[in-house]
């Protein structure tokens, strides 16, 4: 078991550009989660998923976003049409039902330009 | 007014210190309080967990809830420069984090 994955560690993209990150999360893990972290900030809870099912959103996900897992096991986050204010680390963290709090990945750090 | 405050410092103390870290929150319905650590350029680590009000210790490590306050807080014993992150108060069961404050324990 290697933790949480995500991928790539560093995006820098231009405005307008479409960018993807991966997570792979604990492999026995059926829960899902993207935060969105700013400089000085704690994590933002943008998404949720249970298996391969999307459960929850938060209105900070814009149209622009868009999250799948699937198969239930790894995830993938869009942004679409990037904008400035999209510059942040990007955390996933995976939890199973009985586990006390997430396992967070080291997240994707996006600039964008 | 943020469902959950910390100040997000930064504090910067000599080794062997205790630390003190607290946040606030008005959410009345949290029952589940978390501590994670976050070093530089990592992703947040699960330090402690409490339900509901009281205290627990691990180690160096001090959480206490007291749920009358709305109010909780982390002790670090005998502080290292290790220990020198970000620590971010998390609580409920969706996981609304406060700040984060930013310590150094300098040798």
């Amino acid at each position: 078991d290697t933790g949480v994955s995500q991928d790539p560690r560093h995006k820098i993209t231009k405005r307008g550009q479409n960018v993807t990150f991966r997570c792979d999360p604990i492999s026995e893990h059926n829960r899902l989660y993207w935060y969105r972290q700013t400089l000085g900030q704690g994590p933002e809870f943008l998404t949720y998923f249970q298996n391969e099912a999307q459960l929850e959103k938060s209105r900070l996900l814009s149209d622009r976003f868009s999250a799948e897992r699937p198969k239930g096991s790894f995830s993938t986050l869009e942004i679409q049409r990037t904008e400035q204010g999209d510059s942040a680390m990007y955390l996933c963290a995976s939890s199973s039902p009985h586990q006390r709090g997430y396992t967070f990945g080291s997240g994707t750090r996006l600039t964008v330009v | 007014q943020k469902e959950v405050e910390q100040d997000p410092g930064p504090l910067s103390v000599p080794e062997g210190a205790i630390v003190s870290l607290n946040c606030t929150y008005s959410n009345s319905a949290f029952q589940y309080f978390m501590w994670y650590r976050q070093y530089s350029r990592k992703g947040p680590e699960l330090l402690m967990y409490t339900y509901s009000s009281g205290n627990k210790e691990d180690g160096r490590f001090t959480a206490q809830v007291d749920k009358s306050s709305k109010y909780i807080s982390l002790f670090i014993r005998d502080s290292q420069p290790s220990d020198s992150a970000t620590y971010l108060c998390a609580m409920g069961g969706d996981m609304r984090f406060g700040a984060g404050t930013r310590l150094t324990v300098k040798p």
